[in-house]
């Protein structure tokens, strides 16, 4: 079936540093892969979307490229904030299918 | 996209009571999901809220535990039931229309002593 695997955390970066959070997954086909951020006391925000290999989203900083050959969607921001402290889920659906896959997410502090 | 209410926003119950929990949508929506999320952990799929017909529940989550309704394309209510500290979680509504994306509620975070 399908999985996500993501970047265990938690991540602790300074402000200003570049952000890497890893993502991989399996899926049969071609799935549509997301990445969500939920802040504290708060539900998920989708954060950025890719539904074709090859396709980039990005959003408030962040990108994350869809790479078909390595079966990825890597999360990247060059600079990060104070304000970008929150867990971050790397997701996946399937083609045909209704449901969302999740990753275990990773919890992201910047410290000022 | 569209706007997710949920309510309450929090709980704390009693052991053995049921609370039930509120999803109300702006607008029409195709799917209707709900989710756990347990503390520290990511998010589970309890069902698929079905309008008009009963909801189709994920592996270990059961209808009489977990009722679910959706009279309609924009509301949605699941009760938790028979409550036990183990259901202590944040509790997520979630909608989707078409392909695009899903889009999740603010959650209700419930503790159960």
């Amino acid at each position: 079936g399908d999985s996500v695997t993501q970047m265990e955390g938690p991540v602790t970066l300074s402000e200003e540093a570049f952000l890497t959070i890893n993502c991989t997954y399996t899926a049969t086909g071609y799935p549509s892969l997301f990445w969500y951020v939920q802040y504290p006391g708060e539900g998920l925000q989708l954060l950025l979307k890719a539904t074709k290999a090859d396709d980039k989203g990005s959003n408030k900083g962040f990108e994350a490229t869809y790479r078909k050959e390595t079966t990825s969607f890597h999360l990247e921001k060059g600079s990060v904030q104070v304000s970008d402290s929150a867990v971050y889920f790397c997701a996946l659906r399937g083609f045909g299918n209704e449901k969302l896959t999740f990753g275990t997410g990773t919890r992201l502090t910047i410290i000022p | 996209s569209a706007v997710i209410s949920q309510k309450p926003s929090r709980d704390i119950c009693q052991r053995g009571t049921s609370l039930t929990i509120q999803c109300q949508v702006d607008s029409q929506v195709t799917m209707m999901f709900w989710y756990r999320q347990q503390p520290g952990q990511s998010l589970t799929l309890i069902a698929t809220a079905n309008q008009g017909s009963e909801a189709t529940y994920e592996s270990g989550f059961v209808i009489d535990k977990f009722p679910i309704s959706r009279p309609n394309l924009t509301f949605s209510t699941l009760t938790v039931s028979n409550m036990s500290p183990e259901d202590s979680s944040i509790y997520l509504c979630s909608v989707r229309t078409g392909n695009q994306p899903q889009h999740f509620g603010d959650g209700t975070r419930l503790s159960i002593l």
